[in-house]
């Protein structure tokens, strides 16, 4: 039982290039969300899926898609990369919506020079 | 929009003395208040939280305090020990899928 798994751990990637971050859970959770974590600005929330089929932007979701590929898998786009978009990002999973806490990945350290 | 206030931003505390962290949220329908902890180039991880109906929750070392009219929650680490240094989160649930706000994070350092 891995939890969330993150890939890659770690990318490096030039201006206007484009990248796909994979994230996977195996506790048969419905709910998953990606994050991004800059410095002093805490977590915030790019895009999450309350359930298999369905996605709901967040509080950052310019220059990002997402695809909920089935229950398991939840991936993370960037089409055109941007500098700002340098960060650390990380997935996440709850089983259902409503008052659980959130399992995290390792994260992947993404920089776009 | 909806927002969690976070402080301090960084916090220093001897061995064995305590160490508070506040929040406030403005959504007044948030009713699910967790706490992470960071580890340098780790994933943050759940230490304690509290649901609305409960004012105080405590897990050894661990309490935390809600105060649901004033809208604000604490954090409160007793005998504090250096293996207790990193950055702790707060967070407040927004909307009905579970939606997250997070502090900007508080720094502990706790210094032997």
């Amino acid at each position: 039982n891995a939890g969330v798994t993150q890939t890659p751990k770690f990318q490096v990637l030039k201006t206007g290039q484009s990248m796909t971050l994979q994230c996977a859970q195996d506790m048969n959770h419905n709910s998953m969300y990606w994050y991004r974590q800059d410095p002093g600005m805490g977590l915030r929330l790019i895009y999450y899926s309350a359930s298999e089929g369905t996605t709901d932007k967040g509080e950052v979701p310019n220059g990002y898609n997402v695809s909920r590929l089935n229950k398991r898998e939840f991936s993370l786009r960037l089409e055109s990369a941007a500098p700002s978009q340098t960060s650390v990002y990380f997935c996440a999973s709850i089983l259902t919506g409503g008052n659980q806490p959130q399992h995290f990945g390792d994260g992947t350290r993404l920089s776009i020079l | 929009g909806e927002n969690v206030e976070q402080h301090p931003s960084t916090l220093s505390v001897q061995e064995g003395d305590s160490a508070v962290i506040k929040c406030t949220y403005s959504d007044s329908a948030s009713n699910y208040f967790p706490w992470y902890k960071q580890e340098l180039g780790k994933r943050p991880q759940l230490i304690i939280d509290i649901r609305s109906n409960v004012g105080e929750k405590k897990d050894q070392r661990i309490a935390v305090t809600l105060n649901k009219t004033a809208k604000h929650f604490s954090l409160h680490i007793t005998e504090t020990q250096p293996e207790d240094s990193a950055v702790y989160f707060c967070a407040a649930s927004i909307g009905r899928n579970n939606d997250m706000r997070f502090g900007a994070g508080t720094r502990l350092t706790v210094k032997p």
